[in-house]
């Protein structure tokens, strides 16, 4: 059983263009949630998705920042309009579905590290 | 609960001797708490977790204590190896309809050989 994916694993980009960082879930995990890493900090909580919802997107800058979680394919966070401050590493993590009694523990994937130029 | 800080602390431990790591959380509502273990340049690794009605639970080597009167988790880990040495992050969950995690600033565990 392959763990959480995330792809790719280092992303440049200069000011001004759009990052997508893409996130696959474990498989029969259908919770995915988005964490941005600061170097030298713990992770910060960004959103909650579940299969084409957003349920928590609390911790998502108000703008240039969105995020999807598609019937079909990857959860995708997506940073319009790259700025220097947005150069962190984004972890993504998934959990299984309510009623397995596991729903709250969060199983990490390798991160997207991105340089804004 | 979130400490932010340029420079993580450091515990440096002998190889062979038990670890101690330290975390004070935040929310008193809180009711599940997780370690994790993050090696350089990967994603945060699942260690152990352990329910608010619990005080104590105990892993392959490594056992988990929680103080819930003064907010205070703590990781222990029983004969310390060089491949333990990394930053370890204890994160709660509030227990909302949000699920997430809120992280602890982190402790660098450096084992000397």
């Amino acid at each position: 059983n392959a763990g959480v994916m995330q792809n790719p694993r280092h992303l440049v980009r200069r000011r001004g263009q759009e990052a997508r960082l893409r996130c696959s879930p474990m498989k029969g995990h259908s919770h995915v949630y988005w964490y941005r890493q600061l170097p030298e900090e713990g992770l910060k909580f960004m959103v909650y998705l579940q299969k084409e919802n957003i349920i928590d997107e609390s911790g998502m800058p108000k703008e240039r920042f969105s995020a999807e979680f598609p019937k079909e394919g990857p959860s995708i966070l997506r940073i319009q309009q790259v700025v220097r401050g947005d150069s962190a590493a984004y972890f993504c993590a998934s959990s299984p579905p309510v009623g397995t009694g596991t729903t709250d523990t969060q199983y990490f994937g390798p991160g997207t590290r991105l340089t804004v130029l | 609960g979130e400490s932010v800080g340029l420079h993580l602390p450091t515990l440096s431990v002998q190889e062979g001797d038990n670890s101690i790591i330290n975390c004070a959380y935040s929310n008193s509502a809180s009711d599940y708490f997780i370690w994790y273990k993050q090696e350089s340049g990967k994603g945060p690794q699942f260690i152990i977790d352990i329910r608010s009605n619990m005080d104590k639970r105990q892993g392959q080597r490594v056992t988990v204590l929680l103080n819930k009167t003064v907010k205070h988790l703590s990781l222990q880990i029983a004969a310390t190896q060089p491949g333990d040495s990394a930053v370890y992050f204890c994160a709660e969950n509030w227990g909302n309809a949000g699920n997430m995690l809120t992280f602890g600033g982190g402790t660098r565990l450096m084992v000397k050989p």
